[in-house]
């Protein structure tokens, strides 16, 4: 069975950074898109973007490139997401999820897998 | 981006009654590239359909899914206690997004 545990909550001042990470457990790591989701209290989702762990290369959300990086340690089954430049409106949940993708030429890009979830509070 | 809009915004229904929700799409959607959560609180979200009408794994047969273009429908033929959560659209057309969800609440 897979499963996503990510690190504890956070607390940050506005203008600085946080990294938040994500251990894989029970699949194949490198073979699945590990992506991060983000949920404002009482709010909706945002996909902020996701990487493959065996290629290696993230791709971002419009909203927040430049801002974010996710990256990937195949050797710990671990992917990482930091927000830099903090600020009170990126206080939410941070969830990574991994990606069905494709099979046989048919791709779904909607997340099977979820993490717990990690509280971010930014505060001013 | 496509921006997808979730009605209603709160469905008020006993155990047993049917469930019906909507979500539009700013622009059309190709007919497999939409999916459907189930959240409770405190709780992560969990993967209902994709592929705009096709169940995940270990998702009972009460929850359908159809749709196309612009318009995808989530329906819950009889209502189990368990079932009462907040429900989300996602597309995967173009990028990904989420609509704001329905919240379907016992009577």
């Amino acid at each position: 069975q897979v499963q996503l545990v990510q690190s504890g909550a956070e607390v940050r001042r506005a203008g600085s950074s946080v990294k938040v990470s994500c251990k894989a457990s029970g699949g194949t790591f490198g073979n699945y898109a590990i992506t991060w989701v983000r949920q404002a209290p009482g709010q909706g989702f945002e996909w902020m973007g996701g990487i493959i762990p065996i290629f290696g290369t993230a791709n971002y959300a419009l909203k927040f490139q430049g801002r974010v990086t996710i990256t990937a340690d195949d050797s710990k089954s671990t992917v990482y997401m930091e927000l830099i430049s903090l600020r009170s409106e990126d206080t939410a949940v941070y969830y990574c999820a991994r990606e069905m993708g494709c099979f046989s030429g048919d791709c779904h890009f909607v997340f099977d897998y979820w993490g717990q979830g990690s509280l971010v509070t930014v505060s001013s | 981006e496509i921006v997808l809009t979730q009605s209603p915004g709160t469905l008020s229904l006993s155990p047993g009654e049917r469930a019906t929700l909507s979500c539009r799409a700013s622009q059309s959607v190709s007919s497999t590239s939409l999916g459907w959560y189930q959240q409770k609180p405190g709780q992560a979200p969990r993967l209902l359909i994709y592929g705009a009408s096709t169940r995940a794994a270990g998702i009972p047969d009460r929850f359908s899914a159809s749709g196309s273009g612009t318009h995808f429908t989530l329906t819950i033929s009889r209502l189990e206690p368990e079932d009462f959560a907040v429900y989300y659209c996602q597309q995967y057309d173009t990028s990904r997004t989420f609509g704001q969800g329905t919240k379907v609440e016992i009577k």
